[in-house]
């Protein structure tokens, strides 16, 4: 039962352009987010994260937006630069729950 | 380097053989996960343990598969009889709790390939 889904395997995107990635999920009892980012033959590198009780957060290039009525989040990068070129993760968990559940993942290119 | 490690980085096997897998987390986390991750596919939660203690095992994890974390600090992933399905990237999580929730710090995995 995939309770986080990211419907979009790809996106590419000009360099300098913003890259918008989004997430879906079905579990109301959800109420942390986080976004990872993985290079390939690496392990997953923590990006950003959002509380239930806030919509946006922001850290330098990178910010979240989370919608509860919808259970929607996003990420959005800008601007986008050849680094961010990765495979990006949503995942989320509960407040009882330490583990986290992830999404299928989105594989960023950004074209020079 | 202070992050989370993982021996081996890749491991070859042959159908049938049994392979063990070490993680050595961040030294101040007292929470340690292991994830599989296949093509195309998000990490999935296996078990995750709270010092010494396996507090939940997924039901992914079959008979074959077991993990400890003596002492509450590395741990070890064995899988017996290993079979084709077996391959995958196994990876090691340590957290801590944030302000916010609980942050995962993945180690570089070890990439299993069983034929």
């Amino acid at each position: 039962d995939q309770q986080v889904k990211q419907n979009s395997p790809s996106l590419s995107v000009q360099e300098g352009r913003i890259s918008i990635l989004n997430c879906d999920y079905t579990n109301s009892m959800f109420d942390y987010f986080l976004w990872y980012k993985k290079y390939p033959a690496e392990g997953p590198t923590f990006l950003i994260s959002i509380s239930s009780i806030k919509d946006k957060n922001e850290d330098g290039r990178f910010t979240v937006f989370l919608n509860k009525s919808a259970k929607h989040l996003s990420l959005h990068i800008v601007p986008s630069q050849p680094g961010d070129s990765a495979v990006y993760f949503c995942a989320a968990s509960t407040l009882t729950d330490y583990k986290l559940s992830f999404g299928a993942g989105t594989t960023v290119t950004v074209r020079a | 380097d202070t992050g989370v490690s993982q021996n081996p980085r890749h491991k070859i096997t042959k159908r049938g053989q049994n392979v063990t897998f070490r993680c050595d987390p961040i030294s101040e986390h007292n929470r340690l996960y292991w994830y599989r991750q296949t093509l195309g596919q998000g990490p999935e939660f296996l078990t995750y343990f709270q010092n010494e203690a396996q507090l939940e095992k997924s039901r992914l994890l079959s008979d074959r598969f077991s993990a400890e974390r003596p002492k509450g600090s590395f741990s070890t992933l064995e899988i017996q009889r290993t079979e084709q399905g077996d391959s995958a990237m196994y990876l090691c999580a340590s957290s801590v709790t944030g302000t916010m929730g609980e942050k995962l710090f993945f180690g570089s995995g070890t990439q299993l390939s069983v034929l």
